[in-house]
């Protein structure tokens, strides 16, 4: 596609459930961020991939959050055993090469846990 | 601790008019600030952005004012439309190349 593509756009979870978001970024594209934007908030950086070397992943918030990127495209954010500060909209963008300043936002996942 | 500040939380403004959105910093150590436009279900949107060497940049309605001596740099949107209504977010970035966005502002411009 043409744009940052997110999965599933919303999802409720019971607290205590696993979750897994998708983010296929923009083709051929090396850097990946996850962001997390609470509700009235601005995003807050979560964790940086450069093809599938995770880079950073010092906005993690807690061993609950994991990320992967194992083929250097598709990439999976996955919080295990969910809680209700957890719901929140997780953004992925995506840059061809670099940092933050080249990149693409996709729409978002809302993620919801009750 | 919210490394940038940004006010106000909302703003209306009629058509034709010029929206201004503010945003202070405290770390110095910031190189880029960018702002963002985000419409309603959707990512943000990079719309423009300003180096701490460059006092003003100007792409057609959207106009980015920087005062380091301050920290301080603000939006301004001349001649708002009805379009331009979405919520606006300022960002800083750090030498480790870390951005942190403020809190945004929710613009609603009135025909």
């Amino acid at each position: 596609g043409a744009g940052v593509s997110q999965s599933p756009r919303y999802k409720v979870a019971k607290r205590g459930q696993d979750v897994a978001l998708r983010c296929d970024p923009i083709s051929g594209h090396v850097s990946l961020f996850w962001y997390q934007q609470a509700l009235g908030q601005g995003p807050e950086f979560l964790t940086y991939f450069q093809n599938e070397a995770q880079l950073d992943k010092s906005g993690l918030p807690s061993d609950r959050f994991f990320a992967e990127r194992p083929e250097g495209s598709v990439s999976t954010l996955k919080i295990q055993r969910t809680q209700q500060e957890d719901s929140a909209v997780y953004l992925c963008a995506s840059s061809l090469v670099g940092g933050l300043t080249e990149a693409f936002f996709g729409q978002g996942t809302r993620l919801t846990v009750v | 601790q919210q490394q940038v500040k940004q006010s106000p939380q909302s703003l209306i403004v009629q058509k034709g008019g010029i929206s201004i959105i503010n945003c202070a910093y405290e770390n110095t150590a910031f190189d880029y600030f960018p702002w963002y436009q985000q419409f309603p279900g959707k990512g943000p949107a990079l719309l423009i952005a300003i180096r701490p060497d460059v006092s003003e940049k100007k792409e057609g309605r959207f106009t980015i004012s920087f005062n380091k001596s301050a920290k301080q740099f603000s939006l301004h949107i001349m001649d708002s439309q009805p379009g331009d209504s979405a919520t606006y977010f300022c960002a800083a970035r750090d030498t480790g190349n870390q951005f942190y966005f403020g809190t945004g502002t929710s613009l609603t411009v009135i025909p």
